[in-house]
């Protein structure tokens, strides 16, 4: 079955670094969503990609589509502690279900 | 906010029990997935229900059941209740969910402790 990976499990960051977490699919997807959770929270929709090799931003967030579609990227700039939290790639390969990655859970120090 | 309800919160049942969880979708939603995230992983695929119907189900016993309504509301039932159980229970609306791709709105979950 279709497995979605996700490297690093855990990413520590001085406050105004940057940091890149990375999304793997065994398959190809038709499109790939992000979703961030807070600790004790639920996943909140980030964004969503579809072409190939998009790139989309939002703010110091840019995320990325690769161009064979099996791979993702979400690349943070000036980390800040409201970026706290675990970040989470979630495919699909043309069918109802989202399979999610295990996630990178972001710790920052101020 | 998403619009998207649940109950309860929290519940605690015993080993072999039974447990029915609620999921009121958004808004003009029709389709509500359902999800398991246990802890420290990410959320794991339980099933769908598009239009009252089933419309696709993740690798979960058969005693992992569910129902839409007319409402689109959604129930999960989880019967003979064991302790790998215990997780938070998420349940997502998106507008249509036949083609895949389409955004979906989690609520705040349910988490299950299962003793």
């Amino acid at each position: 079955g279709q497995q979605v990976m996700q490297i690093p499990q855990y990413q520590h960051v001085q406050e105004g670094e940057d940091f890149t977490t990375y999304c793997n699919s065994s398959t190809t997807l038709s499109n790939i969503q992000w979703y961030k959770q807070r600790p004790g929270g639920h996943p909140v929709f980030l964004i969503q990609l579809v072409k190939s090799g998009e790139v989309k931003k939002q703010k110091r967030l840019t995320f990325q589509f690769g161009e064979a579609k099996k791979n993702s990227s979400l690349h943070i700039t000036a980390t800040q502690t409201t970026d706290v939290g675990t970040y989470f790639c979630a495919g699909s390969p043309n069918d109802y279900k989202l399979s999610f990655g295990a996630g990178t859970t972001v710790t920052v120090r101020a | 906010e998403t619009g998207v309800t649940q109950s309860p919160t929290h519940l605690i049942k015993t080993r072999g029990q039974q447990v029915t969880l609620r999921c009121s979708s958004q808004s003009g939603h029709n389709t509500v997935s359902w999800y398991q995230q246990a802890l420290g992983q990410g959320p794991q695929f339980i099933f769908q229900y598009y239009r009252e119907e089933e419309n696709g189900r993740g690798n979960f016993p058969p005693r992992f059941s569910g129902l839409q309504f007319p409402n689109y509301s959604s129930e999960l039932n989880v019967n003979a209740l064991e302790l790998d159980d215990s997780a938070l229970y998420l349940c997502a609306s998106s507008l249509e969910g036949l083609a895949g791709g389409e955004t979906q709105y989690f609520g705040p979950g349910t988490r299950l402790l299962v003793l």
